[in-house]
């Protein structure tokens, strides 16, 4: 069943501007992941952050994690155009390895 | 490392037949493989997870007997969408895990399936 939800639904922004989404789960998580999928195409992972951790970084992204409030951020600096997708969050519980997908955020960043 | 191949990409079938979808990895034993369903502007919804030489565990609303899921070896799953409507157009996505432990899924690129 869906879990995550993200916001915005919808982002647009210019080069070099910096992107956050949000992502909100209800139930208690083993681990959060951040995947991107270009428009028609498959999922690329991006990120994974465990329970116990509290940000995670990996290149121009970073990501928070606070388990209290059920909610996870995606920040990506210095956005490109080729950064143009939509990003999903997805959660795996202790019950599981499949995971919940959130509903996306599509961003657009315009040269 | 890690590569997950679908195929076909894209098929385009009449109404009331059958279409297979083949889920490889290429370099790694999947013990685990999980099939999504994708429809335009939306989430990834799982329809079902499946380990190797077991019966497939399928979700809440996702009919087994119309979705038939078989995992026979560790690098291949196959999703057969029997007597195919048109509702049943969408992306289908398969993912694999056992490569980076169980908590890793490795997404293949896609199916898009047409019924007309």
């Amino acid at each position: 069943s869906q879990q995550g939800e993200e916001d915005p639904q919808a982002l647009s922004i210019q080069e070099g501007e910096n992107a956050t989404m949000n992502c909100s789960y209800k139930t208690s998580i083993n681990n959060l992941q951040w995947y991107r999928q270009n428009s028609g195409r498959g999922l690329v992972h991006l990120i994974l952050i465990r329970s116990n951790e509290r940000e995670k970084h990996s290149g121009r992204l970073r990501v928070t994690l606070d388990t209290s409030k059920k909610s996870s951020s995606l920040l990506i600096t210095a956005s490109r155009a080729a950064d143009t997708a939509s990003y999903f969050c997805a959660t795996d519980s202790n019950s599981g390895y499949a995971l919940n997908f959130g509903k996306g955020t599509s961003l657009l960043v315009t040269p | 490392g890690a590569v997950v191949s679908q195929h076909p990409s894209w098929v385009i079938c009449k109404s009331g037949t059958s279409v297979k979808i083949e889920c490889r990895s290429l370099d790694f034993q999947a013990t685990t493989m999980f099939w999504y369903r994708q429809f335009p502007k939306q989430s990834l919804m799982l329809m079902a997870t499946s380990n190797e030489g077991s019966k497939a565990t399928y979700e809440q609303g996702v009919e087994k007997d119309k979705f038939l899921i078989n995992h026979a070896s560790l690098t291949l799953s196959t999703l057969t969408v029997t007597s195919a409507h048109p509702e049943d157009s969408s992306f289908y996505i398969c993912s694999a895990s056992g490569a980076g432990g169980v908590h890793e899924q490795f997404f293949g690129p896609g199916t898009r399936l047409t019924v007309l």
